[in-house]
Order: structure tokens, then C-alpha cells, then sequence
């Protein structure tokens, strides 16, 4: 079955304390990217990546950092969370181009720092 | 980014009833796309429009892009309760870029 897998799906960790959130998908996508999703604020894109080893920011990228080594992975990592990241994550993947590029989406992670 | 508005924010519809949200930007559009997260889930992709005026329709929810290609809207006849969700529009500039999204609940 084609997805995104994301894990873990629910997280409860404390200021300080890295984590990494990870991201795989099986369609052999070009794009894929991270983002957050707060209470009014809709989606708001943290990372992406058009390939491998090319990731760029998206509009929030503070405090978190990507790394895309390999075509199917694209991990998020938190190296000194806060509470202000507490938040609900969603990974997405497509092909490139217009036209190809619907995204597909992980179940989301949802991620407290207390 | 590219910077698209959506309204209404909430929508509170009795069952039955029609309603329609609206995707607008400041700038031309090469395209606009609209995924629905139902309450708990994902965004899930609904339809892509790229050309002016076009109008496609799935069931009882009507897309439409404007002429202009600036703007974008749902219109839902008939609603049910299994529509109920938020309901996002994305356009790509350089990346895909989602709109606050339309949040709908509805009154058996």
C-alpha cells in the first residue's frame, strides 16, 4: 500500500530533550515535507526537501532541523524542544511538477514538551 | 510564502443546507489545490485545478477557479454529516503553501 509512515504518532517529552520524529514513504516521491498544524493557524511548512541531500525552510524552520540522505527518509529532529513546539506534525510526499505534485500525508505525530 | 486567505474560518451548517468557502490570493495562481482533514486525521487531497474558469464537481462538492485565477471556491449542496472537517486550499509557487483552512460542523 502506497503511504507515509511517521513515528512516533504521539510523544510526550520535556524541554531540552531531543527527539527525532521520523518519515518514510514507499511511492518513490521527489518532494517531501514537514509541517505543523496549530489551533487557526492551518498547515504551516517547517522543511522540505526536492531530493536527496536538497532540503530547504519553509516558513517556520526555527528550532527544528531535516536531514533527506536517502530518497524514502526524510526525519525531523528537535535538538532542544520547547514548549512552543508542542503541536500536531504531519510529513507529506509527492512527485515533483505541476500537476504531480499532490501531496500524500502520514497520520501525524503528536508531539507535547512540557 | 505564498499568502492565501481563506473564509470563512468556521462554518455551522444545518444538514441539508448548501455553503460555500472561499480561497483567495493577492497573486495569479499556476494552480490551487483542496484537501479535506476529517476530525483526528490527515489531510487527504480532494481536486487540482490549474485552468481559468475551470469547474470540476465530485458528488455534492463543486470546485471552481476563477477567471482571473486568483481565487477559488467549494460549494457543498445537500450537506451530510460526513462532511464535516476542515477543508484546506493549497497553491504551489515554489512549494505548496496551505490556507488556514475552512473548519465545518453540522446540525443534524
Amino acid at each position: 500500500e502506497a503511504q507515509v509512515t511517521q513515528n512516533p504518532r504521539y510523544l510526550i517529552t520535556v524541554t531540552g530533550k531531543k527527539l527525532t520524529v521520523t518519515c518514510s514513504q514507499n511511492m518513490n516521491h521527489e518532494y517531501m515535507s514537514w509541517y505543523r498544524q496549530d489551533p487557526g493557524l492551518g498547515l504551516r511548512q517547517i522543511y522540505y526537501s526536492m531530493n536527496v541531500e536538497v532540503t530547504d525552510k519553509g516558513d517556520v524552520p526555527e528550532g527544528y532541523k531535516v536531514s533527506r540522505k536517502e530518497k524514502r527518509n526524510f526525519p525531523l529532529i528537535l535538538e532542544s524542544p520547547s514548549p512552543n513546539q508542542t503541536s500536531l506534525y504531519f510529513c507529506a510526499s509527492s512527485f515533483l511538477g505541476l500537476g504531480a505534485n499532490v501531496l500524500t500525508f502520514g497520520a501525524g505525530s503528536r508531539l507535547t514538551v512540557l | 510564502g505564498q499568502q492565501v486567505m481563506q473564509i470563512p474560518q468556521y462554518q455551522h451548517v444545518q444538514e441539508g443546507e448548501d455553503f460555500t468557502t472561499y480561497c483567495n490570493s493577492s497573486t495569479t495562481l499556476s494552480n490551487i489545490q483542496w484537501y479535506k482533514q476529517r476530525p483526528g486525521g490527515h489531510p487527504v487531497f480532494l481536486i487540482q485545478l490549474v485552468k481559468s474558469g475551470e469547474v470540476k464537481k465530485q458528488k455534492r462538492l463543486t470546485f471552481q477557479f476563477g477567471e482571473a485565477k486568483k481565487n477559488s471556491s467549494l460549494h457543498i449542496t445537500a450537506t451530510q454529516t460526513t462532511d464535516v472537517g476542515t477543508y484546506f486550499c493549497a497553491v504551489l509557487d515554489y512549494k505548496l503553501s496551505f490556507g488556514a483552512g475552512t473548519t465545518v460542523t453540522v446540525r443534524a
